[in-house]
């Protein structure tokens, strides 16, 4: 079975500031692929960035990285520069890669950004 | 290209009655997911179908159901609404293994 454990409920970080948000992840495939997704108040769930298994390199977009240690089965998000409207929640989600896509969800972690 | 898309966005029913959404996915996308969100259970996998198969299927008692159209459009069902179905739920498309785009999500409320 896979589980995704996102131990930080809530932050709060000033503007312009760096953020890490924590994700540890367990599962027996060794093939498999880790996501970020932003969910603001408004319901929708937005795709931030992807991280597959047997990626050499951390995956980054934009002002988003992903710090990926797989031997300590971590993928910790990184929000450079942030901005008010970086206020979300944010989830870490893991998925097989073989068959059917399913995703399992961490419980989210609410950044407050302040100004 | 357009995104993923779900109808109706907000539902009111009432105990007992069923419900039916529906998800349009991004255009030649043909893997469909569907979640539910709530406060207490977080979000939890409800099925994925794939070329009209269901291709997995989460831990939901029967009264949940699904299916997939010729053109990847799919809907979900639920029968006998029970208060614990209020739910944001949301529907996901994939090409196939990879990045899964999610639509804004239909919020039903059962009284």
């Amino acid at each position: 079975a896979q589980k995704i454990t996102q131990t930080q409920p809530g932050m709060f970080v000033q503007e312009k500031e760096a953020v890490t948000l924590d994700c540890t992840y367990d599962t027996s495939d060794q093939s498999y692929g880790l996501f970020w997704y932003k969910q603001p108040s408004s319901g929708e769930m937005i795709f931030l960035i992807y991280q597959g298994s047997y990626d050499e390199q951390n995956a980054t977009e934009g002002r988003y990285s992903l710090n990926f240690q797989k031997a300590r089965k971590s993928a910790n998000l990184v929000i450079s520069a942030s901005q008010l409207g970086d206020s979300a929640m944010y989830f870490c989600a893991l998925t097989i890669i073989q068959g059917a896509q399913k995703l399992v969800f961490g419980q989210g972690t609410r950044l407050t950004i302040n100004p | 290209k357009a995104g993923v898309t779900q109808t109706p966005r907000y539902l009111i029913k009432t105990r007992g009655q069923q419900v039916t959404l529906s998800c349009s996915p991004i255009s030649g996308h043909r893997s469909v997911s569907w979640y539910q969100q709530t406060p207490g259970q977080g979000l939890q996998f409800l099925f994925e179908y794939f070329s009209e198969t269901q291709r997995n299927k989460g831990n939901f008692p029967g009264r949940f159901s699904g299916r997939q159209f010729s053109n990847s459009r799919s809907e979900m069902n639920v029968s006998t609404l029970e208060l614990g179905d209020s739910a944001l739920y949301l529907c996901a498309s994939s090409l196939d293994a990879g990045e899964q785009y999610f639509g804004p999500g239909t919020r039903l409320t059962v009284t």
